[in-house]
């Protein structure tokens, strides 16, 4: 009940398309939803994060759906680039808990 | 500037010698984490502290320890128990259920 499963493992993306990372969790408990980014030899950083008040978040380029009901919560890139080439990690918590993460996706942004 | 400082940035172990890796924050932040990275997979969580001079084991404790002598500092120590210790390991900080900051990574080598 403690897992996050992220899908696709790997995915490749023409620049300027849209990348779609899915996540799904079985948890109800967990409050907080993170993405992470990581570039090869480096630690993840913060990307984006979302609590399940909402059910939308965007910054810039980068948005977090989230369907409470179906426990599910995906990243979306719009416009990428291949500077965005890197591995995406999901993550969920409950109030001063842990984070779970998900497997990570490698995305590769075609030029 | 706040952040979290692994070091080295690159270690190599001879069989059945102990290491210790270091990390420091300077984020005044109370929880600490230790997640070992392999090649295409996932965070797996070694050990994490939440408070001073305590710690609890992660999912792969095996083969590994730490301590938390002080809220700044928590090193991890490779054993020679830990029979399959080549990975790249990260460090991680946070304040109750906000994200985790991130230090750069010590890759480690058994040679």
């Amino acid at each position: 009940q403690q897992q996050v499963k992220q899908s696709p493992q790997s995915l490749i993306v023409q620049k300027g398309g849209i990348s779609i990372i899915n996540c799904a969790y079985e948890n109800t408990a967990f409050d907080y939803f993170p993405w992470y980014q990581q570039f090869p030899g480096k630690g993840p950083a913060l990307l984006i994060a979302i609590r399940p008040d909402v059910s939308e978040k965007k910054e810039g380029r980068f948005t977090i759906s989230f369907n409470k009901s179906a426990k599910q919560f995906s990243l979306h890139i719009m416009d990428s680039q291949p500077g965005d080439s890197a591995t995406y990690f999901c993550a969920a918590s409950m109030v001063i808990q842990k984070l779970v993460f998900g497997q990570g996706t490698r995305l590769t942004i075609n030029p | 500037d706040g952040g979290i400082t692994q070091s080295p940035k690159y270690l190599f172990r001879k069989e059945g010698q102990n290491v210790t890796l270091s990390c420091e924050q300077n984020l005044n932040h109370d929880a600490m984490y230790w997640y070992r990275q392999d090649p295409g997979q996932g965070l797996r969580l070694i050990y994490y502290s939440q408070i001073v001079n305590d710690f609890q084991k992660g999912d792969i404790a095996e083969g590994y320890s730490v301590s938390r002598e002080k809220k700044e500092s928590f090193p991890l120590t490779v054993t020679s128990a830990q029979k399959n210790p080549t990975a790249f390991y990260l460090c991680a900080s946070s304040v109750r259920d906000e994200s985790y900051t991130f230090g750069s990574g010590t890759r480690l080598t058994v040679v």
